[in-house]
């Protein structure tokens, strides 16, 4: 299996531009989640997701921030507008309840600049 | 809220010393997740703790649920063993995680 994918790997854009951050998770893995790290605040979790339905999302910062999982294979991350304090690494990582060995796998995240 | 105490912050050790870093988490915290985050960023799961030892290579992780306390041992320890080490809090099943500040490790030559 490639791992978790993540794309762009780096974005550099313009406050106020919209920003789309894309996963395809592991296939099987029934769980997703979205991670931001900044040098501040270090990892914190944004959302994640079950069978493609949003379960926790209270670690979204505002209204700004949006995610979605049309599918098994694809969620997206979506700033609208960006900020230059959004500027962080954007993590994706997935896994699949089994037993005591749910490990996450993370992708190689996305480094998000807003000028 | 779940929280997750690391210590310590940065260690410098000398190739071969044992190394431990230790890890505290709050109520709520269910199982424990060891993570290792290389210079290069990418993060991969060492290890997913809810009770006793787990051992891989020269990595060692114990829990002690009772105390709430976690640690990480690498024996023999060798320069492509620096990175940084992150502990992190789940609730149980395959929920968010809660991470501790990570442990800054370079092991010298």
């Amino acid at each position: 299996d490639a791992g978790v994918i993540q794309s762009p790997r780096h974005e550099v854009t313009e406050m106020g531009q919209e920003v789309t951050l894309r996963c395809k998770p592991i296939s099987g893995h029934d769980y997703l989640f979205w991670y931001r790290q900044t040098m501040m605040r270090g990892l914190e979790l944004l959302i994640y997701f079950n069978n493609n339905v949003p379960i926790d999302d209270s670690g979204m910062p505002e209204d700004r921030f949006s995610a979605k999982m049309p599918n098994a294979s694809f969620s997206t991350l979506k700033i609208q507008p960006s900020e230059p304090r959004d500027s962080a690494v954007y993590f994706c990582a997935s896994t699949a309840l089994a037993g005591d060995t749910d490990t996450q796998y993370f992708g190689p995240g996305t480094r998000l600049t807003v000028l | 809220k779940n929280e997750v105490e690391q210590s310590p912050q940065n260690l410098t050790a000398q190739e071969g010393e044992f190394i431990t870093i230790n890890c505290s988490y709050s109520v709520g915290i269910s199982a424990l997740h060891w993570l290792q985050q290389h210079p290069g960023g990418g993060i991969v799961s060492l290890f997913m703790l809810s009770s006793g030892k787990k051992k891989h290579g020269r990595l060692i992780a114990t829990i002690n649920i009772q105390e709430k306390h976690s640690s990480l041992h690498i024996t023999a320890s060798h320069p492509r063993d620096s990175a940084v080490y992150i502990c992190a809090g789940s609730g149980g099943g395959a929920d968010g995680l809660t991470f501790g500040k990570g442990t800054h490790l370079i092991i010298q030559p």
